[in-house]
């Protein structure tokens, strides 16, 4: 079975700091996704990588950035976290690039900022 | 621009009641569709996918989606609701680009009243 680890599953920040959620996935998935959740607003995509080192800006980039330096693991970081980046964050990973292809979901990181 | 439609925000059904969660879908290709089910606390877990083959697409815990062309739909089903049904349901379409990314909808949470 595909695997999806998250580094947390809450965590609790103050305005201003920087935040890293990790992401690690264990089925040698070139295709890695963070997406943040919220009510009312389904899922939303951040960033995508399709192999290491690349990255894609998704429907709403802005506050973030990404690093992919190993395959397995996909990193979010918040340059300087906003109360109204306080939200579930979503990980997933697939392999190939054919639409037909699963997207497994890691266990999600709930962030609150405070 | 590929997106869904996801008719109700909440649903509650009786327990041993049909579930049927609606989802209309909008793409300029022929769709890849997906249902996933995200139970309290956890990520999302893929149901069921449909992927031009047969227009009835079985998942697991008992839930089916037809594909209709004609309606743009692609309903969720099941023929007796169980309290361990319980969840947030969202479907999703893939973009058929070369990302081939997932658009979601803004999930239909399912409520089974004993």
């Amino acid at each position: 079975d595909v695997k999806v680890t998250q580094s947390s599953r809450y965590l609790v920040k103050r305005t201003g700091e920087k935040v890293f959620l990790e992401c690690v996935q264990d089925m040698d998935h070139e295709n890695m996704f963070w997406y943040r959740q919220d009510p009312g607003l389904g899922l939303r995509l951040i960033y995508f990588s399709y192999d290491v080192k690349m990255k894609e800006k998704g429907d709403i980039p802005e506050g973030y950035s990404v690093s992919r330096e190993k395959k397995e693991r996909f990193s979010l970081i918040l340059e300087s976290a906003s109360t109204n980046q306080t939200s579930m964050y979503l990980c997933a990973s697939r392999t190939g690039t054919g639409g037909a292809e699963t997207q497994y979901f890691g266990p999600g990181t709930r962030l609150l900022v405070l | 621009a590929q997106s869904v439609t996801q008719l109700g925000s909440h649903v509650s059904v009786s327990e041993g009641a049909l579930v049927l969660l609606r989802c209309n879908y909008s793409s300029s290709v022929p769709p890849y569709l997906f249902w996933y089910v995200q139970y309290p606390n956890q990520g999302l877990q893929l149901l069921l996918k449909y992927t031009s083959a047969a227009t009835l697409v079985k998942g697991i815990n008992g839930f089916e989606a037809e594909f209709k062309k004609s309606e743009t739909s692609f309903h969720l089903t099941k023929p007796s609701a169980h309290m361990s049904d319980a969840a947030e349901y969202f479907c999703a379409v893939s973009d058929q680009t070369g990302a081939n990314n997932l658009f979601f909808g803004t999930g239909t949470r399912l409520t089974v009243i004993p």
